[in-house]
């Protein structure tokens, strides 16, 4: 389940079964999303993008959607695996080299 | 070579002390950048070069002063910092983004600041 601490929201799930992080951005003007995983002691690692002409884009055991209408983006991890484990980011950027901005971050808990 | 490199990787100093941090990359990126990250939090923005020069300062102390010497290079100069500025401060390399395709940020593994 989800929970929601003082600063870092928290999902725990079951190894195997699928995760869905959800993020909520801030920019309506937003074109470029990127989802960042951080592990323990590292640096964020960059998983997945999309572009706002998209609604949705697959990699391997990942899936993001974009939804403009709500400002919200959401990760998917099939069959969650250990080392999945960490925190996720999702960060958003507007055509014309703004840096990015990321958002609150979920950390990942799997449960063996 | 695909990485960013940060060194140190853990720095305790004092409130008096002078010391930099240093960012290394070889991927032929021009934007280079320093995010600081407090725990549990998201990285937060500090500078941004751009083709060796200070694109975006976001308003931070003048007790940290960027340097990018060369399109390769990026260092972080400190003095007279506080304990709350205690935090993992992480360098990102990026190319630029064009119509072709757009990028992500490669990142460091940061150097973890204590200031007593």
């Amino acid at each position: 389940g989800e929970s929601v601490g003082l600063h870092l929201p928290t999902l725990s799930v079951q190894e195997g079964d699928n995760s869905i992080i959800n993020c909520a951005y801030s920019n309506s003007a937003s074109d470029y999303f990127i989802w960042y995983k951080q592990e323990s002691g590292k640096g964020p690692q960059f998983i997945i993008d999309i572009r706002s002409n998209m609604d949705k884009r697959q990699g391997q055991r990942v899936t993001v959607l974009l939804n403009k209408t709500v400002k919200h983006l959401s990760l998917q991890i099939a069959a969650t695996q250990p080392g999945d484990s960490a925190v996720y980011f999702c960060a958003e950027n507007l055509w014309g080299n703004t840096p990015l901005v990321f958002g609150k971050g979920t950390r990942l808990s799997v449960i063996a | 070579d695909t990485e960013v490199t940060q060194t140190p990787k853990h720095l305790v100093m004092g409130m008096t002390n002078k010391k930099s941090l240093k960012c290394e990359q070889h991927m032929g990126h021009r934007a280079m950048y320093w995010y600081k990250q407090k725990a549990k939090k998201p990285p937060e923005l500090m500078f941004v070069y751009s083709y060796e020069k200070l694109s975006i300062n976001e308003s931070v102390p003048s007790r940290f002063s960027p340097e990018c010497p060369n399109s390769s290079l990026l260092n972080l100069h400190l003095h007279a910092l506080q304990p709350e500025d205690s935090a993992l401060y992480l360098c990102a390399s990026s190319q630029e983004r064009s119509i072709i395709g757009d990028y992500g940020y490669t990142f460091g593994s940061g150097t973890r600041l204590t200031v007593v």
